[in-house]
């Protein structure tokens, strides 16, 4: 079966400016999640949906990121503005069901923030 | 606040060696215990995944062992090889039941040496 899908691979960005990052699951997996991992750290959970709705977004700067998931599928991220400190690696992962026992993670856009 | 700490941060062992990672966490009261696996550049694979009521998970050369009381897991692989260079990740799912976010240790990076 085919996996999560992530692009762009890599973003190169200056501070204040704008980006946006995709993810297309699993066919089939209800829930998504997007994590950020900073150099030499574990990943950090920004948001979790299921289907379109959002279960976990304690831990999503409001400010300045935005996500979303249109028609239960895909999903997109955002930052605006960028800062320095949000370089990192954005993965998307997905799993069949709320309980999520089984994460199947994509590759991840590493972002550099200049 | 849950914390995951894994030791060592690095271990270089030559091929054929058995070896240990240790991971382990501050509130007992998970759900679950996952172990990951990160290769340079790519997403999270996971290996082996542990519910809370159970002691111990087998794949091929990887056990892993959960002691919750002691908020301890281990993860034993035998008979090292190169191809088992990897980051390898801990995560916990926190609180009784399945939907909660992961929390993850920042990983122990393994050399293998042939």
């Amino acid at each position: 079966e085919a996996g999560v899908a992530q692009s762009p691979r890599y973003k190169i960005i200056e501070k204040r400016q704008s980006v946006a990052f995709w993810c297309n699951p699993i066919s089939g997996h209800a829930t998504l999640y997007w994590y950020q991992q900073i150099l030499g750290q574990g990943p950090k959970l920004l948001i979790q949906f299921q289907n379109n709705g959002v279960v976990d977004d304690s831990q999503l700067p409001k400010d300045r990121f935005s996500a979303e998931r249109l028609k239960g599928v895909d999903s997109t991220l955002k930052i605006q503005p960028a800062k320095l400190e949000d370089s990192a690696v954005y993965l998307c992962a997905s799993s069949f069901d709320t309980w999520g026992e089984k994460l199947f993670f994509g590759s991840g856009t590493q972002l550099s923030v200049l | 606040k849950q914390e995951v700490t894994q030791i060592p941060a690095a271990l270089s062992v030559p091929e054929g060696e058995n070896l240990v990672l240790n991971c382990s966490f501050t509130d007992s009261a998970i759900y679950n215990l996952q172990w990951f696996r990160q290769d340079p550049g790519k997403g999270l694979t996971s290996l082996l995944l542990i519910q809370s009521s159970q002691r111990e998970q087998t794949s091929g050369r990887l056990n892993a062992s959960l002691d919750k009381s002691s908020g301890r897991s281990t993860l034993y692989i035998a008979a090292s090889q190169p191809g088992d260079s990897a980051t390898y990740l801990c995560a916990v799912r926190q609180g009784t039941q399945a939907g909660t976010a992961l929390i993850f240790g920042k990983g122990t990076t393994l050399s293998v040496s042939s």
